[in-house]
């Protein structure tokens, strides 16, 4: 099951930076994206999200941009901090139907950032 | 601020026992999920639970595999008969009503068959 992918297994960023980490997926049927940082032996804590009718959606030094022609995602973090290091993962939704609720996951992302 | 709990936090088992997990969702929260993430791999969908009855189910969740929410409170994830494969990180997850998406995670139990 690919539907939801994180080619970028790793991406080390120099504190105060900008951090991109992308996701791609598959199934059109998903309308609402979801961005997830975990700690290790911890759960996984919701970020911050979007819908598809909307291209972008801020949160402090968070923000997700959403391209619907190209399947694509991207959570940028700016300025990124040490205690943003984590692993990130992406999931989507498709409402409607028998699916409304479930998540699908991506592999995840480890994000390091270096003092 | 509210948050999904679960116990135990970490469960070690011999192959064949039944196994209990549990959860106490956010009280408020409608919606009860059980998510699995085996050791470098997804975190994969198990079951959703809505007004006292399975939602949807992924083909993990076989027979071997059973939720139930026995009072107000708790939800609980029962593997009848454990097999090495069973062993990953369990998490339990709720959402709120109507259109909210967003589900908030437990800590997670980890399971250990031998």
């Amino acid at each position: 099951d690919q539907q939801v992918k994180q080619n970028s297994p790793s991406l080390s960023v120099q504190e105060g930076r900008i951090s991109i980490l992308n996701c791609d997926y598959t199934n059109s049927m998903f309308d609402y994206f979801l961005w997830y940082k975990k700690y290790p032996a911890e759960g996984p804590t919701f970020l911050i999200s979007i819908s598809s009718i909307k291209d972008k959606n801020e949160d402090g030094r968070f923000t997700v941009f959403l391209n619907k022609s190209a399947k694509h995602l991207s959570l940028h973090i700016v300025p990124s901090q040490p205690g943003d290091s984590a692993v990130y993962f992406c999931a989507a939704s498709a409402r409607g139907g028998t699916s409304y609720g479930k998540l699908t996951f991506g592999q995840g992302t480890i994000l390091t950032v270096h003092p | 601020e509210p948050e999904v709990t679960q116990t135990p936090s970490h469960q070690v088992t011999q192959m064949g026992q039944e196994v209990i997990l549990r959860c106490v969702p956010i009280s408020n929260h409608l919606y009860f999920y059980w998510y699995r993430q085996i050791l470098g791999q997804k975190v994969e969908f198990l079951v959703s639970f809505y007004n006292n009855e399975i939602s949807e189910k992924s083909e993990i969740f076989d027979d071997q595999f059973s939720v139930e929410r026995p009072d107000g409170s708790n939800f609980t994830l029962k593997i009848r008969s454990t097999k090495l494969e069973d062993s990953a990180m369990y998490f339990c997850a709720s959402r709120g009503s109507g259109g909210e998406v967003t589900q908030y995670f437990g800590p997670g139990t980890r399971l250990l068959v031998l």
